[in-house]
């Protein structure tokens, strides 16, 4: 699976956008970008994936680059409740399982 | 609720106790992992179980032992513990098949004395 390359930590106003970059320079065309967070002391949660084009659920946006060398993620309206741990993960679309590797993420802090 | 339920939330025993972790799912799901998170470590794949198959495990010291009796159910036995083992043990589950989505536990919070 590719490495990926997050900042350490953003913060990010209450009710504005919050962007969060994540760098896949090394990424395969078979391998997907995968969003998840982890609010302090849960387990991580799935926000969003995508191949090439760029996606939207209910809880975000993720933006990737038309060379997939890098991607964002868009929280529209921040909360205070999005404080949490981001992690930016690539994986192969293989068929032995969800076996997702974790690096170290992003903390993201909401401020009112 | 994430459908994936683990009990203990919190576990305290001493290094010649032995404990288990007990996760449970309920969501039709076919693969089930254990992870391991330590204080500011980011998460570590510890075992993969597909149909009740094993199929990965990354090198964790025999004092850990996984059991999968069943798809919806997955326990960590623990014996001999150390110190440093001491972090929160979190389950996940999915559908076996390529970019399917992990859903995870709470996680138990434990500490070896």
């Amino acid at each position: 699976d590719a490495k990926t390359t997050q900042p350490p930590s953003m913060d990010c106003a209450e009710g504005r956008a919050a962007n969060l970059p994540c760098n896949h320079s090394t990424i395969s065309g078979n391998e997907y970008v995968y969003w998840y967070r982890q609010i302090h002391s849960q387990g991580p949660q799935y926000i969003i994936h995508g191949l090439k084009n760029n996606e939207t659920n209910e809880m975000a946006s993720l933006i990737i680059t038309e060379d997939r060398k890098s991607s964002t993620l868009i929280l529209p309206h921040a909360t205070l409740r999005d404080t949490a741990v981001y992690y930016c993960i690539v994986r192969v679309t293989e068929t032995s399982g969800s076996r997702l590797t974790f690096g170290e993420g992003t903390q993201l802090t909401v401020n009112p | 609720e994430t459908g994936v339920t683990q009990t203990p939330r919190h576990l305290v025993m001493g290094m010649t106790n032995k404990k288990s972790l007990k996760c449970e799912q309920h969501l039709g799901h076919n693969a089930m992992y254990w992870y391991k998170q330590s204080a500011k470590k980011p998460l570590e794949l510890m075992f993969v179980y597909n149909f009740k198959e094993q199929t990965e495990n990354n090198s964790v010291p025999s004092r850990f032992s996984p059991e999968c009796p069943n798809s919806s159910h997955l326990f960590l036995h623990l014996h001999t513990l150390q110190p440093e083992d001491s972090a929160l043990y979190l389950c996940a589950s999915s559908l076996w098949g390529p970019s399917e989505k992990l859903f995870f536990g709470s996680g138990t919070q434990l500490s070896v004395l």
